[in-house]
């Protein structure tokens, strides 16, 4: 059972445009994510992370946005860059166990010229 | 330089012979990791240590072994790879769960 769900395997968005990337849980027992970014044979690097007492995180270009009651965040990037062209993984975990992180399946983007 | 390495980084093996993805840290960190990617299901935690001594598993253990007898190092353990093992492996560390975690470089394992 999937409990973090990334329904979208890719995605193409033209350079300077915003990129957004859905994720959506259902153990409501989540109140912490995180998004990583993978390049081929790399990796995940830790990109942003958000609690579940906010709504809205900002850092740069990258903003998660978290809405508890539709259990579903995303991740905008604003303006795309071709450099940020890689498979985007969501992440979930609760306060308590400190043991897992429960990952989705990914996201692929392709920003393109 | 912060780092998690991981040896080695490609593998082919053959089924029933044991063997074992080293993984090291240089940043004091409490917690380590091991996740398997797989087409279509992301990341999956196969096992996690808090720290020396103190492994649990995680969602998809079966097959595997790891140990902590020192901080910095957490290696994998397959005794006896089937084909259903071959996978693109991950250790990652952090000095806690909800800090970041550093991921190696991964370990690509194919078992024939």
């Amino acid at each position: 059972d999937q409990q973090v769900k990334q329904n979208s395997p890719s995605l193409s968005v033209q350079e300077g445009r915003i990129s957004i990337l859905n994720c959506d849980y259902t153990n409501s027992m989540f109140d912490y994510f995180l998004w990583y970014k993978k390049y081929p044979a790399e990796g995940p690097t830790f990109l942003i992370s958000i609690s579940s007492i906010k709504d809205k995180n900002e850092d740069g270009r990258f903003t998660v946005f978290l809405n508890k009651s539709a259990k579903h965040l995303s991740l905008h990037i604003v303006p795309s860059q071709p450099g940020d062209s890689a498979v985007y993984f969501c992440a979930a975990s609760e306060t308590g166990t400190a043991s897992k992180l429960t990952f989705g399946t990914g996201t692929r983007l392709q920003v393109t010229l | 330089e912060a780092q998690v390495t991981q040896n080695p980084r490609y593998l082919i093996t053959v089924t029933g012979k044991k063997l074992t993805v080293t993984c090291s840290q240089n940043m004091n960190h409490e917690y380590m990791s091991w996740y398997r990617q797989d087409p279509g299901l992301g990341l999956r935690q196969i096992y996690y240590s808090m720290n020396v001594e103190v492994t649990d598993k995680g969602d998809v253990p079966e097959g595997y072994k790891v140990s902590r007898k020192e901080k910095r190092n957490f290696p994998l353990i397959l005794e006896s790879p089937s084909p259903n093992q071959t996978s693109l492996y991950f250790c990652a560390s952090s000095l806690f769960l909800t800090d970041t975690q550093y991921f190696g470089p991964g370990t690509r394992l194919t078992v024939l």
